[in-house]
């Protein structure tokens, strides 16, 4: 079975600076894991994914994630955040398997101050 | 790629009404299709999980049910509405395990319940 915590339900930058999301997960076998980012009123777009490449993947808008097997970790990070960063941001699992069920976290709230 | 087509957008709906929100799928064959439920404030809650045609997993006990009549289509059901189904509801779907395991996404239904 697989599960995902995302430690902050929100997390506040002012812009210009430093984005770190934090996303643990657990699987019984290799996983997937994927980042989603929501806007307000909109739907899920995905902003990187991992599946057992290289183990730091690159996203759309400057963010990257690092997967860490020896601490169950896919954190999200951008060097510089930009207002228009300000969203929902979901961490997401699968197993792969033919019966893996994709699991969300329960999301980070990120603002931006200016 | 997968298309999801999710309908309708919005829905406002008195209590104790039926529901039937349908979702179909374009791109794909025997793809696994999901029900996630998005309360105001709330992260994304895996309702239903279905790998095969018939085949549905309820993830929680809930006012709720799921068919799967065609391969790529998927309906979200109810007899009697109530006021605590209020929320988003996302249709999913993903490829069968392996390498696959990206989820694609509706635009989502707007429940309102009132």
């Amino acid at each position: 079975a697989q599960s995902v915590t995302q430690l902050d339900s929100h997390v506040s930058v002012s812009e210009g600076t430093p984005v770190l999301l934090r996303c643990n997960y657990s699987s019984s076998y290799s996983p997937s894991l994927f980042w989603y980012v929501q806007h307000p009123n909109k739907g899920l777009q995905l902003l990187l994914k991992y599946t057992s490449a290289a183990t730091l993947v690159k996203g759309i808008n400057g963010f990257e994630a690092e997967f860490k097997k020896s601490e169950t970790s896919f954190h999200l990070t951008k060097p510089s955040a930009h207002m228009s960063d300000a969203a929902e941001y979901f961490c997401v699992v699968s197993g792969r398997s033919s019966a893996s069920k994709i699991i969300f976290g329960s999301g980070t709230r990120l603002s931006i101050r200016p | 790629s997968q298309t999801i087509h999710q309908w309708p957008a919005t829905l406002v709906q008195p209590v104790g009404s039926p529901l039937s929100l349908e979702c179909t799928v374009e791109g794909t064959s025997n793809p696994n299709l999901y029900w996630y439920r998005q309360a105001a404030g709330r992260g994304l809650q895996l309702l239903f999980y279905s790998v095969g045609i018939g085949q549905i997993s309820s993830e929680v006990p809930q006012n709720l049910s799921a068919s799967r009549p065609q391969d790529r289509q998927f309906i979200l059901s109810s007899k009697k509405l109530l006021l605590s189904d209020s929320g988003f509801y996302l249709c999913a779907c993903s490829g069968q395990g392996g390498m696959n395991t990206e989820a694609f996404f509706g635009q989502g239904t707007r429940l309102t319940v009132v």
